[in-house]
């Protein structure tokens, strides 16, 4: 089973860069989707997109001009950039693991980013 | 694909039989389709996989199904641990849409 854990500030100005963490453990980094995943408050869930271990991204189309994922293999980490945020990009926001023809097994316990000035 | 989740919210007793829908707009290919549940404060969990596939550690009284592009899922006899909110996910085709939810609260 593999650990994910989100860090990352919880409090970002509107039109500034929301930017998260994920730490993974517990399973080999390579062969999996690393995932970004969020909930407005009260809400349903929304995935932003994920990235494979050798780089390559897709990204939801709502979301796609102001976000970007990366990873770091090294330290088995990767991230989340949301560029120009705005209120309604107040949510939780998990990170998940995923693998080819495979749902969202396992999920980081959350992390709630509030945007306001 | 748009996944349509009824009803909105789910009321029932211990003991009685749960089943929520989930209407996908379009095929989901090979059936990948899963269910998550969701409590309060926690993140979700995934529960079935592939249409009908129990993840590990959730109980048999937990089953999914399909008619077209109808799924199901079916809580045989509630437990208390069961009232939560309920997702469906397809994961066939990017971007990999989520249901707006299905409450199930204890009446």
């Amino acid at each position: 089973q593999v650990q994910l854990q989100e860090s990352g500030p919880g409090l970002v100005k509107p039109s500034e860069t929301l930017s998260l963490t994920c730490s993974v453990s517990g399973a080999s980094f390579t062969n999996y989707y690393w995932t970004w995943i969020r909930q407005p408050p009260g809400k349903g869930l929304e995935y932003i997109g994920y990235i494979y271990y050798k780089g390559s991204t897709n990204y939801n189309p709502s979301l796609e001009s102001r976000v970007s994922i990366s990873v770091d293999t090294s330290n088995n980490q990767f991230s989340l950039r949301l560029r120009s945020v705005t209120a309604a990009d107040t949510a939780v926001y998990y990170c998940a693991s995923t693998s080819r023809g495979r749902p969202f097994d396992d999920w980081g316990q959350g992390i709630l980013v509030t945007v306001s000035s | 694909i748009v996944l349509a989740q009824s009803p909105g919210t789910l009321s029932l007793s211990p003991g009685e039989r749960a089943t929520l829908s989930c209407r996908a707009s379009q095929s989901v290919t090979s059936g990948y389709l899963a269910w998550y549940q969701q409590k309060p404060g926690q993140a979700p969990r995934l529960v079935i996989y592939a249409t009908s596939s129990r993840a590990t550690g959730i109980p048999d009284r937990f089953s999914g199904s399909e008619s077209g592009t109808e799924f199901t899922l079916t809580i045989s006899r509630l437990e208390p641990e069961d009232f939560a909110v309920y997702y469906c996910q397809q994961y066939a085709t990017s971007p990999h849409t989520f249901g707006q939810g299905t409450k199930l609260e204890i009446k």
